[in-house]
């Protein structure tokens, strides 16, 4: 059964902290890895792809560790703005081939 | 813009009605999707589709129905076997389906409430 496992928090992290949470799955097929933010009654959308070598974009950067079979999301210098929840989607190994965790409440206190 | 669009934002379901949910993307994408969230719970799936006139069901597709006439539309149908169906329901789209690189984008959701 495919499964992808989140700390639901709520992470209470004061503005201007660094913040990481990880997102193991468990299906070893998967291909893709995504981290979406979703703000309360929005849509979820995308935050930034996870590539197996790592990659960055301004404060956010994003790890993929397939041998322990999990991905991370450090946040440095959060803002206020950074308070959401982060979905961690991942895909490839089925028919529907998508897979989202339920999320991790991030909020940042002033 | 390209985009996804969902409509209505908000939805009323009286007893032993079927509903329709829209959505219509311009975005080219050959593949799309559709969702439920509960409060607190993650996305579960409940009907996607590959390609014109062929759709799957998902993990949750019991009291749902849908169709895929066109490329650009991919209506949701919450029929009245649906006996919870207050949620907030998500379409998505991406460019193929088992294109593993390409993410899913979604369109603002639609609340659907019992009265």
């Amino acid at each position: 059964r495919k499964e992808v496992e989140q700390d639901p928090g709520p992470f209470n992290v004061p503005e201007g902290a660094t913040v990481a949470f990880n997102c193991t799955y468990s299906n070893s097929a998967s291909q893709s890895f995504f981290w979406y933010r979703q703000d309360c009654r929005k849509e979820p959308k995308l935050l930034m792809s996870v590539y197996s070598s790592g990659n960055e974009d301004g404060r956010f950067t994003a790890q993929l560790n397939r041998a322990s079979q999990y991905i991370s999301l450090l946040i440095r210098d959060s803002k206020l703005s950074d308070s959401a929840t982060y979905l961690c989607v991942v895909t490839g190994g089925g028919a529907d081939g998508l897979t989202f965790g339920k999320g991790t409440h991030l909020i940042i206190q002033p | 813009d390209g985009g996804i669009t969902q409509s209505p934002k908000y939805l009323f379901r009286k007893e032993g009605q079927n509903v329709t949910l829209s959505c219509e993307q311009n975005l080219n994408h050959d593949a799309m999707y559709w969702y439920r969230q509960d409060p607190g719970q993650g996305l579960r799936l409940i009907y996607y589709s590959q390609i014109v006139n062929d759709f799957q069901k998902g993990d949750i597709a019991e009291g749902y129905s849908v169709s895929r006439e066109k490329k650009e539309s991919f209506p949701l149908t919450v029929t009245s076997a649906q006996k919870n169906p207050t949620a907030f329901y998500l379409c998505a789209s991406s460019i193929e389906q088992g294109a593993y690189n390409q993410p899913q984008h979604f369109g603002d959701g639609t609340r659907l409430s019992i009265l």
